[in-house]
């Protein structure tokens, strides 16, 4: 079993502000983890992810996100918010091992950013 | 780089009709998934596909729902009879077994 827990349904910064979007995970198995963007009215799209090596892994637009096994965390950060951040992010996770793969989203962050 | 396709982006249906969703995942990847977002909800499984069957199923997923991969590119997501519930959007995602996994831009399910 597998599920993601993403702390604070809303963030809000201010442009130039460091962000930090809050994701833990409980999986039975070692974990693939994710990060997606959602802009609205938009699909999903994948912003890094986790599969194995590296614990600190770069994305585009400038986030990283560190597996941190110890802490069952993946959280997402930025060092500057832009204003073209504001959107949606999901975390999510799926085993790496089972042969299910199936991906279990949380509940989303929705980031806002202030001029 | 290679993307999963949603057609159409919007439909809009009455209630009690049937809708077909269809998707054309990556070419090479093995497991495919349709998952639905109900307006300012959480993302949500339905259905996984591998090997031309379904390899699991959520709650969600019952007998109205179906799953075809009729020609081996496309995917599709039949809804026999909607419900004003079933209004969503629905995303089709394809996973090549080792890597991250690829989402559609969806379709927007309306139901009238």
């Amino acid at each position: 079993a597998q599920s993601v827990t993403q702390l604070g349904s809303h963030v809000s910064v201010s442009e130039g502000a460091l962000v930090l979007l809050r994701c833990n995970y409980s999986s039975s198995v070692p974990p693939y983890l994710f990060w997606y963007v959602q802009y609205p009215n938009q699909g999903l799209q994948l912003l890094l992810k986790y599969t194995t090596g590296a614990t600190l892994v770069k994305g585009i637009n400038g986030f990283e996100a560190e597996f941190k096994k110890s802490e069952t965390s993946f959280h997402l950060t930025k060092p500057s918010a832009h204003m073209s951040d504001a959107a949606e992010y999901f975390c999510a996770v799926s085993p790496a091992a089972g042969g299910s793969y199936i991906p279990t989203f949380g509940r989303g962050t929705s980031l806002i950013v202030h001029p | 780089e290679p993307e999963v396709t949603q057609t159409p982006s919007h439909q809009v249906t009455q209630m009690g009709q049937e809708v077909i969703l269809r998707c054309v995942p990556i070419s090479n990847h093995l497991y495919f998934y349709w998952y639905r977002q109900i307006l300012g909800q959480k993302v949500e499984f339905l259905v996984s596909f591998y090997n031309n069957e379904i390899s699991e199923k959520s709650e969600i997923f019952d007998d109205q729902f179906s799953v075809e991969r009729p020609d081996g590119s496309n995917f599709t997501l039949k809804i026999r009879s909607t419900k004003l519930e079933d209004s969503a959007m629905y995303f089709c995602a394809s996973f090549p077994g080792g890597s991250g996994y690829t989402f559609g831009s969806g379709t927007r399910l309306t139901v009238v």
